[in-house]
């Protein structure tokens, strides 16, 4: 699982500022998938995409989050105007094909710190 | 809607010891089962699924789990502890015809190995 790549490993924003958290899936992957691990909690579904096209983000909050997967480059997760509660883990999965579950591979993860 | 509950975020065991981790799971529908595992500094990787084949799944490294229905418990073992095994567990649920954004995972157990 080596293979797929986040970085940075840890960021630090101070609340109201932008946060950047890249993922560069596994080569020959297409599907990147997105998750969050907060506090004392188990990892949780945030987005689903594949190149260029968000599949299914019933994951993710409305507001201030967005994602992309361009044809070219890694997957970035933007979180706008971050606030304390956005501290956590992030999670990046990629696969070669949907629903291939066992063929999920995941980054070692964002540590993302909000003062 | 499916969830995961995993009983004891820590578990500490002596090396040649049994090692049991609990995982019961809640779903609507026939679930798959999954138990991943993360070293310090690395992504998750797949340890054993569950996909409605034989009720007792062996996986990677000596650790197998048992899909016991009528429990709605996929607890995993290994009946001999190694210091390598000390990691981060997590059980997880998705259901037929759902990819990797459709796994619901635990909080996770902390596995310390004691010499």
């Amino acid at each position: 699982n080596a293979g797929v790549m986040q970085n940075p490993r840890h960021l630090v924003r101070r609340r109201g500022q932008e946060a950047r958290l890249r993922c560069s899936p596994m080569k020959g992957h297409s599907h990147v998938y997105w998750y969050r691990q907060l506090p004392e909690e188990g990892l949780k579904f945030m987005v689903y995409l594949q190149k260029e096209n968000i599949i299914d983000e019933s994951g993710m909050p409305k507001e201030r989050f967005s994602a992309e997967f361009p044809k070219e480059g890694p997957s970035i997760l933007r979180i706008q105007q971050v606030v304390r509660g956005d501290s956590a883990a992030y999670f990046c999965a990629s696969s070669p094909e949907q629903g291939a579950t066992e063929k999920l591979f995941f980054g070692s993860g964002t540590q993302l710190s909000v003062l | 809607a499916q969830s995961v509950t995993q009983l004891g975020s820590h578990v500490s065991v002596s090396e040649g010891a049994l090692v049991l981790l609990r995982c019961n799971y809640s779903s609507s529908v026939p679930p798959y089962l999954f138990w991943y595992v993360q070293y310090p500094n690395q992504g998750l990787q797949l340890l054993l699924k569950y996909t409605s084949a034989a009720t007792l799944v062996k996986g990677i490294n000596g650790f197998e789990a048992e899909f016991k229905k009528s429990e709605t418990s996929f607890h995993l073992t290994k009946p001999s502890a190694h210091m390598s095994d000390a990691a981060e567990y997590f059980c997880a649920v998705s259901v037929i015809g759902r990819g990797a954004d459709g796994l619901t995972f635990g909080k996770g157990t902390h596995l310390i190995i004691q010499p």
